[in-house]
């Protein structure tokens, strides 16, 4: 199994530039999270999904959306960048019944 | 809210030397406690984990016990290696009456560095 993908696994933005972080998981988990990890910090929660077409705010939520429209993919959107948003993204799933959360291997974006 | 606080790093330490990073955690309802650790370049990948008071948590020598009355799961292995060289977070989940959707509270990490 592949587990948790993301991509990209890098990339740099101007500020006031769009993109979607991609991710994927093939494990069959309603859970799904979105984190931004910063230097020195732990992860910080941006949102998450408790299934398809079911999302809510995590701790860190201003200048990103998500949405659902499956079980497998969760991508997450940044509109205008700014340079507060350069940081490591991982993101993560898991299966009812379990707190194990299962990470992807990360995007690391800046913004310039 | 809930939190948790780990000992500040960077810890460095001589190959089989004794490891203790230590975690306090602040939690409304009935915690899960995890290690997770982060690998130079990777995700992050659970170590070890207790689900209730007075559990031990154990994983490749690692070690972790649930202390509700100290609110700690400090993390301990007896000779560390030079593989062991990563970043370490301590985290917590309530069960809450299912409005947490077992979301992660991190602490802030500790960066481990063992020579040989």
């Amino acid at each position: 199994n592949a587990g948790v993908t993301q991509t990209p696994k890098f990339r740099i933005l101007k500020i006031g530039q769009s993109m979607t972080l991609q991710c994927a998981q093939d494990m069959n988990h309603n859970y799904m999270y979105w984190y931004r990890q910063d230097p020195g910090m732990g992860l910080k929660l941006i949102y998450y999904s408790v299934g398809a077409g079911i999302t809510d705010k995590g701790e860190v939520p201003n200048g990103y959306n998500v949405s659902r429209s499956t079980t497998e993919d969760f991508p997450l959107r940044l509109e205008l960048a700014a340079p507060s948003q350069t940081s490591v993204y991982f993101c993560a799933s898991r299966g009812a019944g379990g707190y194990e959360q299962y990470f992807g291997p990360g995007t690391r974006l800046t913004v310039t | 809210g809930d939190s948790v606080t780990q000992m500040e790093g960077p810890v460095t330490l001589s190959e089989e030397a004794f490891l203790t990073i230590n975690c306090t955690y602040t939690a409304t309802g009935y915690p899960s406690l995890f290690w997770y650790v982060q690998y130079p370049g990777e995700g992050l990948q659970l170590l070890l984990k207790a689900t209730k008071a007075d559990d031990k948590g154990s994983n490749k020598g690692f070690e972790a016990t649930y202390r509700k009355e100290t609110t700690s799961f400090h993390l301990e292995k007896g000779s560390v290696q030079v593989s062991d060289s990563a970043v370490y977070f301590c985290a917590l989940s309530v069960n809450a009456g299912g409005t947490s959707y077992g979301k992660l509270t991190f602490g802030q990490g500790t960066i481990l560095t063992v020579h040989p």
